[in-house]
This record gives C-alpha cells, sequence and structure tokens, in this order.
C-alpha cells in the first residue's frame, strides 16, 4: 500500500501557484519524498525529491515540514501543459535497491 | 541519448499465449525496473534488477519472469497471458540508487 495520502483532485487557474499536499506520517529517517506526475498515459515524469530541507528545481519547489510527515509541492505559475496526475511517493530502501509506491495521486486541472 | 525505450506500443494476446515486452536504456543506468498500470491506478512494481545478473522481485510479480543480462535491456516475458494481465507496462531506470527514475513511453496490453 502506498505511504502517502493526497486529495483526489485540486483545481488551478493558469498563472496562479498551485500547491500539492501530501501527507506520510509513517515516514522513516532515511527515507526520500518524489514527485512524479503523469500526463494522459505517458510515462511518469520525475519532478523533484527532498529528504529534509526544502529542494527546488527549475519545475517546482518541494516543502518538507520539519517533522517530515507532510510535505507540499509548488508550480509556481501553472500552464495548461502542467495539468496532470501527480504522484507523491516515499521511496523505500529494500534489498539494494529504492521501491517507489505509488498510489493513486491527485489529478491536477489548471483552468484558464 | 534515446533514453527507455519500450516495444511494442500495443499488444493483444488470447488467454494462455506467451510474449516479451522489450526494455531498453541506453544512458548506463544500473538500476532498472517494471510496473504496470490499471486503469485509474497508481504504478505497482512488478521485477527490478539492480545491475546484469542480478534481478529480484516487486509487488506484484507472479505470472510475470524477467531477465538481465546485459546492463541496457531488461525484457519482461509473460508465459500464460491471463485476462488480468491486461494493463498498460512501463519500464524505468535510474543510475543511482536514490534519484530520478527515468520511465519509458509504455507498451498497452490486452489479454481476451
Amino acid at each position: 500500500d502506498a505511504k502517502t495520502t493526497q486529495p483526489p483532485s485540486m483545481d488551478c487557474a493558469e498563472g496562479r501557484a498551485a500547491n500539492l499536499p501530501c501527507n506520510h506520517s509513517t515516514i522513516s529517517g532515511n527515507e526520500y519524498v518524489y514527485w512524479y506526475r503523469q500526463i494522459h498515459s505517458q510515462g511518469p515524469q520525475y519532478i523533484i525529491h527532498g529528504l529534509k530541507n526544502n529542494e527546488t528545481n527549475e519545475m517546482a519547489s518541494l516543502i518538507i515540514t520539519e517533522d517530515r510527515k507532510s510535505s507540499t509541492l509548488i508550480l509556481p505559475h501553472a500552464t495548461l501543459r502542467d495539468t496532470a496526475v501527480y504522484y507523491c511517493i516515499v521511496g523505500g530502501t529494500q534489498g539494494g535497491s529504492e521501491k517507489l509506491v505509488f498510489g493513486k495521486g491527485t489529478k491536477l486541472t489548471v483552468n484558464p | 541519448n534515446a533514453g527507455v525505450t519500450q516495444t511494442p506500443k500495443f499488444r493483444i494476446l488470447k488467454i494462455g499465449q506467451s510474449m516479451t515486452l522489450q526494455c531498453t536504456q541506453d544512458m548506463n543506468h544500473n538500476y532498472m525496473y517494471w510496473y504496470r498500470q490499471d486503469p485509474g491506478m497508481g504504478l505497482k512494481l512488478i521485477y527490478y534488477s539492480v545491475g546484469a545478473g542480478i534481478t529480484d522481485k516487486g509487488e506484484v510479480p507472479n505470472g510475470y519472469n524477467v531477465s538481465r543480462s546485459t546492463t541496457e535491456d531488461f525484457p519482461l516475458r509473460l508465459e500464460l497471458a491471463a485476462p488480468s494481465q491486461t494493463s498498460v507496462y512501463f519500464c524505468a531506470s535510474t543510475p543511482r540508487l536514490a534519484g530520478e527514475q527515468f520511465f519509458g513511453p509504455g507498451t498497452r496490453l490486452t489479454v481476451l
């Protein structure tokens, strides 16, 4: 089962910031928080990941709470092309490899 | 780089038939993964490999087999196709234990 909880859907106006929340209250100390997105039926696309500190790249920012039990993905200026399913994943290392457990994600719709 | 490529894009099988889904990556990544995605659901890990000659089971391995004879290729074998294996199959690779996974475009399989 997925270790994360996300709202099933969210809406955002084009040009505004999209803030996608994620709860991961059972996260352990060495587990990363990953965000991926999937547009239509394409392969998932990596967005960002972090362990403890907030992270930013050209696509998004990741804010992780101090207790690491929740996080927020921020798309600063959402466009119509950001409409997708966004997955928050806690990566667990087991057997020498990291295994990503995908939940159902959040369906983000960016409206014009 | 072509990244992660998968063939075929689409396939229809009859119950009991066998087939191999091909996955190739040209990024010299050690870690490779096979996922399946049922309609409206997140991805589930079938098998993974941490390097040539080393494979291990994921969350839903029953009905599938894999091999990893080279770094580049990670084929997924279905021996006796069943309707429950109707799904979209994604292959992914990553160069390191904790980091971005690169996904292929997927293979859409229907078993009738």
